[in-house]
């Protein structure tokens, strides 16, 4: 079975440029959760998915970040216009259901560095 | 609020020495707590987890207890191994969100 995969695993662009960034879940998770890792900090959540809703999108950090998962199979997650801070590892990961918080399987994550 | 803290890294052991992350939490009600390790160039793996006050959390020959009057979550191994070399995160659920500390990167040299 596949596991999370995302892509690209490495994004240079410049600030003021957008940035599209895919996660693919594992087959038949419903759930799908965006984490972000800046540079030397703690993993912070983004957002859930529940299929294509949006369950919870407390942690995204403000409107230039636009998440989507059409058909409730891959999301992606666009910066649009990237700024320096936005550096840093976008972590997706995906469950079975929400009451099996302990059983996300996470991808390898993409590393985005915005000069 | 909710948050935890773990020791810095970077951590560089000899292979077969012992190994303790340290991990604090601050948490409202009674979170479920983890520990997961990043390897290079993948994603990140559930180690262990405890559920409530007083549980041990174990696998690969690493372990952690659940303690409650002190906050703590510490991940031990008596005897590291070179592949042991990744970066590792505690982190706590409570409700339904997770809260991650910033990682501890082990390198184990032989």
């Amino acid at each position: 079975e596949a596991g999370v995969t995302q892509f690209p695993s490495h994004s240079v662009i410049e600030k003021g440029q957008t940035v599209t960034l895919r996660c693919d879940p594992i087959s038949g998770h419903d759930n799908l959760y965006w984490y972000r890792r800046v540079m030397g900090k703690e993993i912070k959540f983004l957002l859930h998915f529940v299929k294509e809703s949006k369950q919870d999108e407390s942690g995204m950090p403000n409107n230039r970040f636009l998440a989507e998962r059409t058909g409730g199979t891959y999301s992606t997650l666009k910066v649009q216009p990237a700024e320096l801070e936005d550096s840093g590892v976008y972590f997706c990961a995906s469950s079975q259901d929400p009451a099996g918080w302990s059983e996300q399987y996470f991808g390898p994550g993409t590393r985005l560095t915005v000069t | 609020g909710n948050s935890v803290t773990q020791m810095e890294g970077p951590v560089t052991l000899s292979e077969e020495a012992f190994l303790t992350i340290n991990c604090t939490y601050t948490a409202t009600g009674y979170p479920s707590l983890f520990w997961y390790v990043q390897y290079p160039g993948e994603g990140l793996q559930l180690l262990l987890k405890a559920t409530k006050a007083d549980d041990k959390g174990s696998n690969k020959g690493f372990e952690a207890t659940y303690r409650k009057e002190t906050t703590s979550f510490h991940l031990e191994k008596g005897s590291v191994q070179v592949s042991d070399s990744a970066v590792y995160f505690c982190a706590l659920r409570t409700g339904n969100q997770f809260y991650f500390g910033t990682g501890t990167s082990l390198t184990v040299i032989p």
